[in-house]
């Protein structure tokens, strides 16, 4: 079991500039979360998919913000024009849902550390 | 008012001792209750789940959920140094809602 992997794990970036997150989940799962975390917080949710769909998308997301899951594997997590304010860590999570009270348990990665300079 | 309330601590207790965490909670539609171990500067890792009211045991840890009071514990036996970390409480109230709603965690340091 290869958990949720993340990359880069750490990227510090200039103000304005793009930046781009990947995120592979559990292979066997069809469910893929992208949230934000920062210092003294919980995650605060972000968007999700289910296989290649994106089902929800917060509304405090900025369109800056944009993720992708082309395949229903793999996701990136693009942020454009970064701002220092987006400075956290981006938590990609997994999970197998299906249809239960048991089925819908959310694996997290070891996150993604974003610093804007 | 926060929906979930947690105190941030730190607790610190001596390696052995038993550890009570805890959070609140104000809506009474959540169901699903998890409990998330996180270390420094890494993702949370889930320890336990329960659904309802009632006690989960898994090895050292037993989860604890009070819907009348609205109150979930975490207990930890034994305490080992390994232990010390931020401890998240998550709900939601349903099994499809990945929206979880979160404590904002209680550092816990173990003295050896």
């Amino acid at each position: 079991d290869t958990g949720v992997s993340q990359n880069p794990r750490h990227k510090i970036t200039k103000r304005g500039q793009n930046v781009t997150f990947r995120c592979d989940p559990i292979s066997e799962h069809n469910r893929l979360y992208w949230y934000r975390q920062t210092l003294g917080q919980g995650p605060e949710f972000l968007t999700y998919f289910q296989n290649e769909a994106q089902l929800e998308k917060s509304r405090l997301l900025s369109d800056r913000f944009s993720a992708e899951r082309p395949k229903g594997s793999f996701s990136t997590l693009e942020i454009q024009r970064t701002e220092q304010g987006d400075s956290a860590m981006y938590l990609c999570a997994s999970s197998l849902f299906v249809g239960s009270y048991s089925g819908n348990t959310i694996y997290f990665g070891e996150g993604s550390w974003l610093t804007v300079v | 008012q926060k929906e979930v309330e947690q105190d941030p601590g730190p607790l610190s207790v001596p390696e052995g001792a038993i550890v009570s965490l805890n959070c609140t909670y104000s809506n009474s539609a959540f169901q699903y209750f998890m409990w998330y171990r996180q270390y420094s500067r890494k993702g949370p890792e889930l320890l336990m789940y329960t659904y309802s009211s009632g006690n989960k045991e898994d090895g050292r840890f037993t989860a604890q959920v009070d819907k009348s009071s609205k109150y979930i514990s975490l207990f930890i036996r034994d305490s080992q140094p390994s232990d010390s970390a931020t401890y998240l409480c998550a709900m939601s109230g349903g099994y499809s809602n990945y929206q979880l709603i979160w404590g904002a965690g209680t550092k816990l340091i173990i003295k050896p």
